[in-house]
C-alpha cells in the first residue's frame, strides 16, 4: 500500500494563477483532511471531508476549494493564489473503525506563491 | 474551543541521554485522544505515541513514553537513550469525535536537536 500519496511536492506560482493539489489514499479510509503548515504555527485545518460525498470548512478556509472526488481522492484548489498562501500543504487520511483513531498523513506540498 | 500549547520551541539533548517534551491542553471534554507526532527534515508527519484519556495508565513505545496527567491537562513526552534519527519537529495533538468526524488541534511544535 502507497498509503496517502499527494502530487506535486513543489510548485511554484505567481500571485492569481490557479491549482489544484492532488490526494490520493489506497487505505479505504472515510475521512479526508487538508492542512497548511507555517512556520510557529502548528499544522491548520483547510477543509475536511466526513465522507465520500461531503466536505466542510475547517479553521482556514478562504480562499480555497475541495472536491472530493470519490472515496479515494480529496482535492484542493487555489482559485486565485496569494502570496499568504505560500506554505506546505498536508493532506491526510483515516478510517472509522480501529483502536488507534490517528490520521496518516501524505509527504506534503511545498507552495511558493510569488 | 481546544487549545494546544507547547512551550518549549526549541531544545537540544546529547546522544544516549534523556529528554522530555512538555505539551498542556484546554478542553471541557471528558473523552479524547493525545498524540505525539514526529516530522523529520523530510518533512513526513510520523505517528510516536498515543494516549487514550480514558486510560490511567501512560503510553509507552519503545525508548518513547509519555506522562499523562488529565487533571493538569499535561500531556509529556519521554525520550530515552537520545538517538541522532530523534532530531526532529515533535508536535502535540488533541482529538475528540464530532460524530463521524474528528477535529484535531496542533500545538506549534517543538524542535529537538540531538548532538552527537
Amino acid at each position: 500500500n502507497a498509503g496517502v500519496t499527494q502530487t506535486p511536492k513543489f510548485q511554484v506560482l505567481k500571485t492569481g494563477q490557479s491549482m489544484t493539489l492532488q490526494c490520493a489514499q489506497d487505505m479505504n479510509h472515510n475521512s479526508m483532511y487538508w492542512y497548511r503548515q507555517d512556520p510557529g504555527m502548528g499544522l491548520r485545518l483547510i477543509y475536511y471531508s466526513a465522507s465520500e460525498g461531503t466536505t466542510d470548512k475547517g479553521e482556514v478556509p478562504n480562499g480555497y476549494n475541495v472536491s472530493r472526488l470519490n472515496k479515494r481522492e480529496f482535492s484542493l484548489r487555489l482559485e486565485s493564489a496569494a502570496p499568504s498562501q505560500t506554505s506546505v500543504y498536508f493532506c491526510a487520511s483515516r478510517g472509522i473503525s480501529g483502536p488507534s483513531y490517528e490520521q496518516y498523513f501524505g509527504p506534503g506540498t511545498r507552495l511558493t506563491v510569488t | 474551543a481546544q487549545t494546544v500549547t507547547q512551550s518549549q520551541p526549541e531544545m537540544s539533548v546529547q546522544e544516549a541521554e534523556t529528554v522530555t517534551l512538555s505539551c498542556t491542553y484546554d478542553t471541557s471534554e471528558s473523552n479524547y485522544y493525545l498524540f505525539w507526532y514526529k516530522q523529520p527534515p523530510s518533512r513526513q508527519m510520523i505517528l510516536v505515541i498515543r494516549q487514550e484519556a480514558y486510560k490511567q495508565q501512560n503510553a509507552t513505545e519503545n525508548r518513547f513514553s509519555v506522562n499523562f496527567q488529565k487533571a493538569a491537562k499535561s500531556f509529556s513526552l519521554k525520550i530515552s537513550d537520545s538517538q541522532l534519527g530523534d532530531t526532529a519537529m515533535y508536535f502535540c495533538a488533541f482529538m475528540k469525535l464530532l460524530g463521524g468526524y474528528q477535529k484535531v488541534t496542533f500545538g506549534t511544535g517543538t524542535k529537538l536537536q540531538v548532538i552527537p
